[in-house]
């Protein structure tokens, strides 16, 4: 069946350039979200949507950040001006409802971004 | 500040070896406690969740249980498919979106 997609799967940009990464949750997800994952470390939360209301934007590290999510569905994240410590794999989740209920999110395998 | 701490940093076993990898969290009121595994390359996979203290919640070779401060996953007699980073996240209570991660144990499991 069809997971979590993402894309770029790869991408390798200069310093100071804008990047978009695209997410497609499973469909009929309500909630889909947004987490880091730098070399080593654990996932950092980022963005998290849930149906029509307000995203919430408490983990975007910088003004640099934005994401959206159009009609309900495909999201994507924004980053302006990169910085070499922008480098990680984005990974993209989503869930059929909040995650509070079951913990269950299922993830893409991730956008992989080199900043040089 | 919601926090989540696993240990330890890295696992050794030899196939067939049990042992518990331990994760201990300060959260403001905790929702749900969970773990997932992540293979190289791929995003984590979920494993379980656990709601209140002495919970437990068992899948194959894996046992996760939960106390008021941390949450063990025992490893039973693993395999090296089992060869995995395992990762724990906490959500708090009146917080209905985040997941808080801990930065995971990776375990090698040798034939």
């Amino acid at each position: 069946g069809a997971g979590v997609s993402q894309s770029p799967s790869n991408k390798v940009t200069e310093k100071g350039k804008d990047v978009e990464l695209r997410c497609d949750p499973i469909s009929g997800h309500t909630a889909l979200y947004w987490y880091r994952q730098s070399l080593g470390q654990g996932l950092e939360f980022l963005i998290y949507f849930q149906g029509n209301s307000a995203p919430d934007k408490s983990g975007l590290p910088s003004d640099r950040f934005s994401a959206e999510r159009t009609g309900g569905s495909v999201s994507t994240l924004t980053i302006q001006r990169t910085q070499q410590e922008d480098s990680a794999v984005y990974l993209c989740a989503s869930s059929h409802r909040l995650a509070g209920n079951t913990g269950e999110l299922f993830f893409g395998e991730g956008s992989r971004l080199t900043v040089l | 500040e919601d926090q989540v701490t696993q240990s330890p940093e890295a696992l050794r076993l030899q196939e067939g070896e049990s042992s518990s990898l331990n994760c201990s969290y300060t959260v403001s009121g905790l929702r749900g406690l969970f773990w997932y595994r992540q293979d190289p390359g791929k995003g984590p996979e979920f494993l379980f969740t656990l709601y209140s203290a002495g919970e437990e919640k068992e899948k194959e070779r894996l046992k996760a249980t939960l106390t008021k401060k941390e949450s063990f996953l025992h490893i039973t007699a693993p395999k090296p498919e089992d060869s995995a980073t395992y990762l724990c996240a906490v959500q708090a209570a009146g917080n209905t979106g985040k997941l808080i991660f801990g930065q995971g144990t990776t375990l090698q499991v040798k034939p």
